[in-house]
């Protein structure tokens, strides 16, 4: 695709409900990140892909994140038995560059996907 | 921990005007540091991005410094336009970055 594709765009769940948001990169992007970003703040690291490896995984708030990028190209946030502090907007970006190449290759990040958990 | 500072307070300037936006980090030493532009409810843009061997980088109306020593990026918008406001984010790193709160930039006309 042109860019970086995320759904649902919104979801609202209701506390203790799983939630699954999906991420498509830009086509043949190798790298895969997921941001958090609540309201008013800048986005939070939360997982790195590189292809279908989740090589830093150190953002994930607690065991109930889980992200999976199963064949190297989507990949899919999941947030178990959703609980008010998971209300954020959650950001998905890929960026061409494997990590520790110094070129710098740009990041797109996608529109987000705005959870409410009520 | 890394720290990123940014003004959180908006910027409000007058079209024409140039706009200084800072951004200051402490615990780190990055080799690189990147400047990004967030609409109201969109993903971030990728404005630019300056190396650590690199004092200024421009492009078009934008200019970016990155003073290691200070542990300082000063990102510059001459010329500005309304077009121009939004919130501009500054993040140290290249690829898992660590992004500042942003600064709300107002340009009236």
């Amino acid at each position: 695709g042109a860019g970086v594709s995320q759904s649902p765009r919104y979801k609202v769940a209701k506390r203790g409900q799983d939630v699954a948001l999906r991420c498509d990169p830009i086509s043949g992007h190798v790298s895969l990140f997921w941001y958090q970003q609540a309201l008013g703040q800048g986005p939070e690291f939360l997982t790195y892909f590189q292809n279908e490896a989740q090589l830093d995984k150190s953002g994930l708030p607690s065991d109930r994140f889980f992200a999976e990028r199963p064949e190297g190209s989507v990949s899919t946030l999941k947030i178990q038995r959703t609980q008010q502090e998971d209300s954020a907007v959650y950001l998905c970006a890929s960026s061409l560059a494997i990590s520790g190449t110094a070129s710098g290759n740009t990041i797109y990040f996608g529109e987000g996907s705005w959870l409410t958990v009520v | 921990s890394q720290k990123i500072e940014q003004n959180s307070e908006a910027l409000n300037i007058q079209e024409g005007k140039t706009a200084t936006l800072t951004c200051n980090y402490t615990n780190y030493s990055p080799a690189y540091l990147q400047w990004y532009r967030q609409d109201p409810g969109r993903g971030p843009v990728f404005l630019l991005l300056i190396r650590e061997n690199e004092k200024e980088k421009r492009k078009e109306r934008l200019k970016v410094t990155f003073d290691t020593t200070l542990k300082q990026s000063l990102f510059h918008i001459t010329a500005s336009q309304p077009a121009d406001s939004a919130t501009y984010l500054c993040a140290p790193g290249f690829q898992k970055l660590v992004f500042g709160t942003g600064t709300r930039l107002l340009v009236s006309p």
